[in-house]
């Protein structure tokens, strides 16, 4: 079976301070994605990473970043963490390709007061 | 602009009924799609998924329909349970283009099937 693994279930930071999510995979997959989840506005893609050290902006990257250094490991960073970062973040990965689903994490309830 | 849209928020059904849940996208390089379930405090689960080439796609009480020329996809889950209530997000990847590999999602919609 596919394992995603995200570092934290729950996180609770506060305004100003620099967070990392951290997600690991365990079926040398070549893609991995990093989504959050409001209500009303499903899953959104921040980034996207094809291999080690390659990295596209998904559809809401402000405020975000990304590192790739091995295969299995994709870490979120959030610079300057703020009020409106508050959601769920998954961490998602997948095979190479155009026809193959993609395998997520429990998720990281992520609050920042 | 929401290239993957699902118009119904919520749904609700009879236990043994069917439960429909649909998806429009408008981005003509989705080639590849897919639905999943997430319930809360969890990660998203694939469920089915259908290629551009075909119509329909079936696993078990999972039907998956494509029309194409409509840029429309549903879901038919029968008989519907009281375990599927969850919320159901249809997503779609892209042949090419800059939506090649990434899966895009719609708002998702809450499926809550009463006994």
């Amino acid at each position: 079976d596919v394992k995603v693994t995200q570092s934290s279930r729950y996180l609770v930071k506060r305004t100003g301070e620099k967070v990392f999510l951290e997600c690991v995979q365990d079926m040398d997959h070549e893609n991995m994605f990093w989504y959050r989840q409001d209500p009303g506005l499903g899953l959104r893609l921040i980034y996207f990473s094809y291999d080690v050290k390659m990295k596209e902006k998904g559809d809401i990257p402000e405020g975000y970043s990304v590192s790739r250094e091995k295969k299995e490991r994709f870490s979120l960073i959030l610079e300057s963490a703020s009020t409106n970062q508050t959601s769920m973040y998954l961490c998602a990965s997948s095979l190479s390709g155009a026809d193959t689903e993609a395998f997520f994490g429990q998720g990281t309830r992520l609050t920042v007061v | 602009d929401q290239q993957v849209k699902q118009n119904s928020p919520s749904l609700s059904v009879q236990e043994g009924r069917i439960s429909i849940l649909n998806c429009d996208y408008t981005n003509s390089m989705f080639d590849y799609f897919l639905w999943y379930k997430k319930y809360p405090a969890e990660g998203p689960t694939f469920l089915i998924s259908i290629s551009s080439i075909k119509d329909k796609n079936e696993d078990g009480r999972f039907t998956v329909f494509l029309n194409k020329s409509a840029k429309h996809l549903s879901l038919h889950i029968v008989p519907s349970q009281p375990g599927d209530s969850a919320v159901y997000f249809c997503a779609a990847i892209g042949a090419g283009g800059t939506s090649y590999g990434k899966l895009t999602f719609g708002q998702g919609t809450i499926l809550t099937v009463h006994p």
